[in-house]
């Protein structure tokens, strides 16, 4: 079983809607949570990090966490088709230094 | 602030060649990573240092070796180099913010080919 696992995609959406990009993890000590936006053929951008439960809102990008049920997600208000790239889930254990990747959820927005 | 910078961008070698990729960051970060990025894999870590003077094998270290030279310089070098190891490789480096967990930045990138 994956440790952290996305729906790859693609994912499309209109301009203008919202995109909600989801991640479930399966180890429950694990206590914080990224989402990294990757452009074709560049590097991961860290965008979002979320530690206890609830939302976190920056700009057009919220981050929720549940922990108890052991999903992060990632909504994108307002889609533009710059938005358009892939979304890297990771999650990090207490105490380590080491993240897990998801292998990622393709966005499309569509203009 | 350049942030985190690897050296080559691209290079291609043939199997059994050996080379070494260089990483370098100007963030005062501690902790330092390499990782490979596959298609449908997802990236996955090699090896890392958690402080100047330390390293630790990831998930797939086999066939890498890592030289943390200092604080700022994480280098990987593949003695032998397969096919397999055709890849995208990324260094990261972290520092713990407090409050925020570690947060990791990455470099460029290099793109690997081995035939």
């Amino acid at each position: 079983q994956k440790e952290v696992e996305q729906n790859s995609g693609p994912l499309s959406v209109p301009e203008g809607a919202i995109a909600s990009l989801n991640c479930t993890y399966s180890d429950r000590v694990s206590q914080s949570f990224f989402w990294y936006r990757q452009y074709s053929g560049k590097s991961p951008e860290l965008i979002m990090s979320i530690y206890s439960n609830g939302d976190k809102e920056d700009g057009r990008f919220t981050a929720q966490l549940n922990k108890a049920s052991q999903y992060v997600s990632l909504l994108i208000r307002d889609s533009q088709p710059s938005d358009s790239a892939t979304y890297l889930c990771a999650v990090g254990t207490s105490g380590t230094y080491k993240y897990i990747f998801g292998t990622g959820t393709r966005l499309k927005v569509l203009a | 602030n350049a942030g985190v910078t690897q050296t080559p961008k691209f290079q291609v070698l043939k199997t059994g060649q050996s080379m070494t990729l260089q990483c370098a960051q100007d963030m005062n970060h501690n902790s330092m990573y390499w990782y490979r990025q596959d298609p449908g894999m997802g990236l996955r870590l090699i090896y890392y240092s958690a402080s100047e003077g330390t390293t630790d094998k990831g998930e797939v270290p086999n066939g890498y070796n890592v030289s943390r030279l200092n604080k700022r310089e994480f280098s990987l070098r593949l003695e032998s180099a397969a096919p397999s190891q055709t890849s995208v490789y990324f260094c990261a480096s972290s520092a713990l913010l407090v409050g925020r967990g570690y947060e990791q930045y990455f470099g460029p990138g290099t793109r690997l080919t081995v035939t």
